[in-house]
């Protein structure tokens, strides 16, 4: 079953834009990672931040967590036609760093 | 230094048949976890090995099995292979005490 859930489903922005995706989840957490998919194939690992931490940067990433909300945001700043690809966020509710991943979020960033 | 490396990438089977796909962790890592994404979807949770043995599983039938080995790659087996076990089977590694996974390729399985 699905824990996480990104939102929108896809999202279609210029060069030079920003990207700001939502996840929602349902149970409480020990931490929420985002990873990068592109064209189906293996998943890259952008960024983890734990359920006692707020916010959390890297790069041109922003990740935000809300646990009373069960919510997290991806923003993605200045993006390029590079960052096209498909963005899961993925929750981790044990030690055992076993993930629940949602359906994602196509991004389209057009030149 | 080598990532989570997977074998093979493509794969087409006849149903009923069986499959075993395998995985190597990245460097320094001991925790393999499986996971099957359907087109479309994120990827699900299948089973996850830690010092040869099965550690956590997910919703999956008897179907699917696995195995870690001493050198801590890892192999997945799927009996009776039906249409629906089409998907792209993600490997992923993880190290003692950390929870970041690392995904491989994964392998594009097929079933006709």
């Amino acid at each position: 079953s699905q824990q996480g859930e990104e939102d929108p489903q896809a999202l279609s922005i210029q060069e030079g834009e920003n990207a700001t995706m939502n996840c929602s989840y349902k149970t409480s957490i020990n931490n929420l990672q985002w990873y990068r998919q592109n064209s189906g194939r293996g998943l890259v690992h952008l960024i983890l931040i734990r359920s006692n931490e707020r916010e959390k940067h890297s790069g041109r990433l922003r990740v935000t967590l809300d646990t009373s909300k069960k919510s997290s945001s991806l923003l993605i700043t200045a993006s390029r036609a590079a960052d096209t690809a498909s963005y899961f966020c993925a929750t981790g509710n044990s030690g055992y760093s076993t993930l629940t991943f949602g359906k994602g979020t196509m991004l389209l960033v057009s030149p | 230094d080598a990532g989570v490396t997977q074998s093979p990438t493509h794969l087409i089977k006849t149903r009923g048949q069986q499959v075993t796909l395998r995985c190597s962790p990245k460097s320094g890592h001991d925790t393999v976890s499986w996971y099957q994404q359907a087109l479309g979807q994120g990827p699900q949770f299948i089973f996850q090995y830690y010092e040869e043995e099965e550690r956590q599983r997910g919703n999956f039938p008897d179907r699917f099995s696995g195995h870690q080995f001493p050198n801590y790659s890892s192999e997945l087996n799927v009996n009776a292979l039906l249409l629906g076990d089409s998907a792209l089977y993600l490997c992923a590694s993880s190290g003692r005490g950390n929870t970041e996974a690392f995904f491989g390729q994964g392998t594009r399985l097929t079933v006709v």
